[in-house]
């Protein structure tokens, strides 16, 4: 059974950087491509960035080019999200999901990892 | 990048009824859209891929239809535990892209 497991909530001062993980079992790393998408409080979902399964380059949505890094360890298989020079805005939950072709959908979620923003 | 535009931003009706969600994208994105049924503290459930294909174990009361531009999200009849917001999605273009939601709440 697949499974994401995320990491715990955080608190992080604006400016300070945040380092999400999602733990991937029943499938391996190698076996998908990870994605990140994330909601604010009361808003929509807003994808950010992810690897393409036809070529294995990260493509990252233009509003978190400069901010955004995924990385991942494909020992434990997990994953991270790195967001950096956090501002209010970016208060929101996180979430991990994955595809496992070109022409998948994200059919697997993580439960979430809200990341708050504040002074 | 594709932007979706889902219609209306919220639908109010009543168990029993049916719905109908629209989602426009602004430029062609084929068959390539998917629906997401998201409830209040969970992460969102794929019901829908390829415009017209229901994900494992979504009930037949849903269904979707459109390519090019133009989608649409049926619910034949409301059950209780459809209220909630719904989702369209794009996988024809990078970045890839949602809408903005539209919310089916109880009348």
């Amino acid at each position: 059974q697949v499974q994401l497991v995320q990491s715990g909530a955080e608190v992080k001062k604006p400016g300070a950087s945040v380092k999400v993980s999602c733990r991937l079992s029943g499938y391996t790393l190698t076996e998908l491509s990870m994605h990140w998408v994330r909601q604010a409080p009361g808003k929509g979902l807003e994808w950010m960035g992810g690897i393409d399964p036809e070529d294995g380059r990260i493509v990252y949505a233009q509003k978190f080019q400069d901010r955004l890094t995924m990385t991942e360890d494909t020992k434990t298989d997990t994953a991270y999200m790195e967001l950096r020079s956090l501002r209010s805005e970016d208060t929101a939950v996180y979430y991990c999901s994955f595809l496992l072709h070109a022409a998948g959908w994200y059919k697997e979620w993580g439960q979430g990892t809200l990341v708050t923003v504040s002074s | 990048e594709v932007v979706l535009t889902q219609s209306p931003a919220t639908l109010s009706l009543s168990p029993g009824e049916r719905a109908t969600l629209s989602c426009r994208a602004s430029q062609s994105v084929a068959n390539y859209l998917a629906w997401y049924q998201q409830k209040p503290g969970q992460a969102p459930r794929l019901l829908v891929y390829d415009a017209s294909y229901r994900a494992t174990g979504i009930p037949a009361r849903f269904s979707g239809s459109g390519s090019g531009t133009d989608f649409t999200l049926t619910i034949s009849s409301l059950e209780p535990e459809d209220f909630a917001v719904y989702y369209c999605q794009q996988r024809n273009n990078w970045p890839r892209t949602f809408g903005q939601g539209t919310k089916v709440e109880i009348k």
